[in-house]
This record gives C-alpha cells, structure tokens and sequence, in this order.
C-alpha cells in the first residue's frame, strides 16, 4: 500500500527565502505526482503535475522535481511572498490502483512572515 | 476555467438525519471523487465515480453513499449521519490526471 509522507508539518521563513518542500513515498511505481496548495478552511488548487517519466516540472516561482527511484518529490518555492502562506500537499497517483485514485501526503503548513 | 462547486459551504445536522452533500462540475469530466479531510488524518478517499451511475468504493467508505445520476453532479449521502462523521468533505473532478477540487463543505453532526 503506497504511503506519502511529508516533512516538516509545518515551515515558518522570513519574506525573499527560498522554499523547499518534500515529499517521500514508499512505491516508486508512480504514474505522476501532484502538488496542491490549500489555503484555510478551503478546497485544494492543483500547482503542478509531474508525470513519472519527467524530472521536474516548472511554473512561475514554483519548481517541483521527482525521483522515483529514491521515492522523492521536492517543491521549490523561489523568493517566497506572505502570499505563499499556505498548507501544501503532494499527492501520488499509482499505476494500478483502481480508478486511478490519488494517495495524499499529510501536507506541510508555510507561513511567511514578512 | 474548471469550475467544481459544492452546495454547501458549512452544514450542522443532527445524529441520525440523513445528509446530501451535493458537488456539480461544469466541464464534462468523467471521473469525480469525495473525499474527507481530518486533521492529523489527511485526506481519505470515500468513493469514486468514473461515468454516469458508476460507482467505486475507496478507502473509508463505510456509512456512505453516492449518487451519479447525470455526469456533472456527483452526491455524497449520509444514511444515518453520526457525530464521528463531523469534518470537511472535498469534491474533485478530473481530467488528464489532474484534480480540480471544490470549496469544501465543513459538517457537523451534534
């Protein structure tokens, strides 16, 4: 059964610091991985989407860069903002769960203080 | 834009009473998803959709039903609601792999 873990829980960095967010999961047999950004008592926005044949996928600030075989996935938040204060989650897709389903790491909760 | 709009933003019921939480899409997608999400907990996957009146159980699907009866609306039901289902239900749908999300609807069962 995959399992997606995220450490820390929770980040605190001044404003202009980088970001790096991770994410492990315990099956390499990925289709793709996802990362969502959930702002307080709201739904999740999806950031990025990297498919398991690519390394790195990148928009804007944000980079997201995947090793399957170490089972890593790492955001990158460059020049954080207070806007970026968020809860971020990763989220595996797996080859041969039914439905495709995603299995969703606990997130890690950034504030940026300015 | 995708658009996924839950009916409800926050919702109290009673122990026992039956319970909708109803989740409609505007982009034709097939596949449409409820989640919940505790904390401590994360987000679990309760059922699935993947076409009109198909319905996969997920991971905690235990007290709950669906209803797909046309593509864009996909319904969450409590039969008999319970105060250990108190939390914040998350509509999704997809498209080539990646999951647009509702608002969230935060119950609670008193």
């Amino acid at each position: 059964k995959q399992e997606v873990t995220q450490i820390p829980a929770a980040l605190s960095v001044p404003e202009g610091e980088n970001l790096v967010l991770n994410c492990s999961f315990t099956d390499s047999a990925i289709y793709n991985l996802q990362w969502f950004r959930q702002d307080p008592g709201k739904g999740l926005t999806s950031l990025l989407l990297i498919q398991s044949s690519q390394r790195e996928q990148t928009s804007g600030r944000l980079n997201a860069s995947l090793d399957k075989s170490s089972g890593r996935s790492t955001l990158y938040i460059a020049a954080s903002q207070p806007g970026d204060s968020a809860t971020y989650l990763c989220a595996a897709q797996h080859s041969k769960a039914a439905g495709n389903k995603l299995t969703f790491g606990g997130g890690t909760r950034v504030l940026v203080k300015p | 834009d995708v658009k996924v709009t839950q009916s409800s933003r926050y919702l109290v019921k009673r122990t026992g009473e039956k319970v909708f939480l109803e989740c409609v899409q505007d982009m034709d997608h097939e596949n449409m998803f409820w989640y919940r999400q505790d904390p401590g907990l994360g987000l679990r996957l309760i059922y699935f959709s993947y076409d009109v009146k198909m319905k996969e159980k997920g991971d905690i699907p235990e007290g709950y039903s669906v209803s797909r009866e046309k593509k864009e609306r996909f319904s969450l039901i409590l039969e008999s609601a319970s105060t250990n289902q108190t939390s914040m239900y998350l509509c999704a749908s997809r498209e080539q792999n990646i999951q647009y999300f509702g608002a969230g609807t935060r119950l609670s069962v008193l």
